[in-house]
């Protein structure tokens, strides 16, 4: 058990609607990332929040947004849903902003199969 | 080209047989993570590493700046091990942006 809380784990839900991802980082982690994992683009980076403030953007789409709240939990907010949208979405957390020397590590969580029917 | 590349793809071994999995980059990076994702879907890191070699159990992790290049050792390698297996470059751009590898898929038999 890595520490990290995603719900829910499973979701089916029809084109054009709307959803809503959910992650509880690892207790004292300020660092959440999201990422999308589809059957044919493999582990791609969405976005990375720290303490509230959105840090960095990978392949996002402008469906999509994220947030990070006051106690540190996440959110990601998926629109509009396309039915290749479907994937699995992993939330990870790690104590500080980066890692590099210091020694910091990332832990994921067990994700969250989306289906867009 | 991908920024990352793993090889091989996928890798069938023998229950006992030492495993080497390859990672190579092509942009700097401030650290690269092996990843481990088990058939039912869930990603645990196994290794973080900037310089050298890191081992933890039967699992050998080792990087090479200068070659952009890191390795993935399993020795005595079991059944257990059948995931995939993905490298993650952390580049230096200054965001911190993650690349991840295609994986390698790994099949040990008993």
């Amino acid at each position: 058990d890595s520490g990290v809380t995603q719900t829910p784990k499973h979701l089916i839900t029809a084109t054009g609607q709307r959803v809503t991802l959910r992650c509880s980082p690892r207790s004292g982690d300020l660092s959440v990332y999201w990422y999308q994992q589809s059957l044919d683009q493999g582990l791609q980076f969405l976005i990375q929040y720290y303490n509230g403030e959105e840090r960095a953007k990978g392949n996002i789409l402008e469906r999509f947004s994220a947030q990070q709240f006051p106690d540190l939990h996440s959110e990601l907010n998926l629109s509009s849903l396309e039915l290749g949208d479907s994937a699995l979405y992993f939330c990870a957390s790690s104590p500080r902003e980066g890692t590099g020397i210091s020694g910091n590590t990332i832990y994921f969580g067990e994700g969250s199969w989306l289906t867009v029917v | 080209k991908n920024e990352v590349e793993q090889s091989p793809q996928n890798l069938t071994a023998q229950e006992g047989e030492f495993i080497t999995i390859n990672c190579s980059y092509s942009v700097g990076i401030s650290a690269l993570h092996w990843l481990q994702q088990h058939p039912g879907g869930g990603i645990v890191s196994l290794f973080m590493l900037s310089s050298g070699k890191k081992k933890h159990g039967r699992l050998i992790a080792t990087i090479n700046i200068q070659e952009k290049h890191s390795s993935l050792h399993i020795t005595a390698s079991h059944p257990r091990d059948s995931a995939v297996y993905i490298c993650a470059a952390k580049i230096t751009s200054g965001t911190y942006k993650y690349i991840f590898g295609t994986g390698t898929r790994l099949k040990v038999l008993a």
